[in-house]
């Protein structure tokens, strides 16, 4: 069955350093997400990718984040600077299509950033 | 703007006991409501989804109605299994608001043999 991946399972950074995480969404779906839980805390959106741009984001998604498509399979988010607040657990998800009644998004694993 | 309030974990069952999670939410519009569920080493994944007020989603022995009159949308199973045990998230998605969800904080089921 056709699965999201994610990579790396498990990044631990220092402050202030970059870091890309990695997502291979299912091949035929075309909206492209990311949302994170920080430990403790609900799921929260971050960011939603169509078209090869972004449709929505939330206040979270500022100027440190990015996104990119930057070939057919893979979707990254990027984090410029890290701070210890973005120590989470980080969940790419893909859907095949837009519409408020499916709700049905395929999420990866996760990728957990832990920030020293 | 919306929210979604789900029951604290965790919830810690015998085998073949029955099953509550409780989820209520607000919401501006006129959500669809979802369950998904995280099993351990996995992503989350849709369990079921009701669209319309007094529809009732299913899937796999676990059922869920949307109220409307009481904004819940409370996640039942008469008899649950050791495989069960996961962390349940309640989610709505809001009209315009594309796929985005906006999940509660999960609950974390443990089924005890």
């Amino acid at each position: 069955e056709p699965e999201v991946t994610q990579t790396p399972s498990h990044q631990v950074t220092q402050m202030g350093q970059e870091v890309i995480l990695r997502c291979v969404p299912i091949s035929n779906h075309l909206y492209f997400y990311w949302y994170r839980q920080i430990l403790g805390q609900k799921v929260e959106f971050l960011v939603s990718f169509y078209n090869n741009e972004i449709s929505e984001k939330s206040e979270i998604f500022d100027d440190q984040f990015s996104v990119e498509r930057p070939d057919g399979s893979n979707f990254t988010l990027k984090i410029r600077s890290t701070k210890l607040e973005d120590s989470a657990m980080y969940f790419c998800a893909s859907s095949p299509r837009q519409g408020t009644n499916t709700g049905e998004l395929f999420f990866g694993e996760g990728s957990r950033l832990t920030v020293l | 703007g919306d929210s979604v309030t789900q029951m604290e974990g965790p919830v810690t069952l015998s085998e073949e006991a029955f099953l509550t999670i409780n989820c209520t939410y607000t919401a501006t519009g006129y959500p669809s409501l979802f369950w998904y569920v995280q099993y351990p080493g996995e992503g989350l994944q849709l369990l079921l989804k009701a669209t319309k007020a007094d529809d009732k989603g299913s899937n796999k022995g676990f059922e869920a109605t949307y109220r409307k009159e009481t904004t819940s949308f409370h996640l039942e199973k008469g008899s649950v299994q050791v495989s069960d045990s996961a962390v349940y998230f309640c989610a709505l998605s809001d009209q315009g608001a594309g796929n985005m969800l906006t999940f509660g904080g999960g609950t974390r089921l443990m089924v005890k043999p």
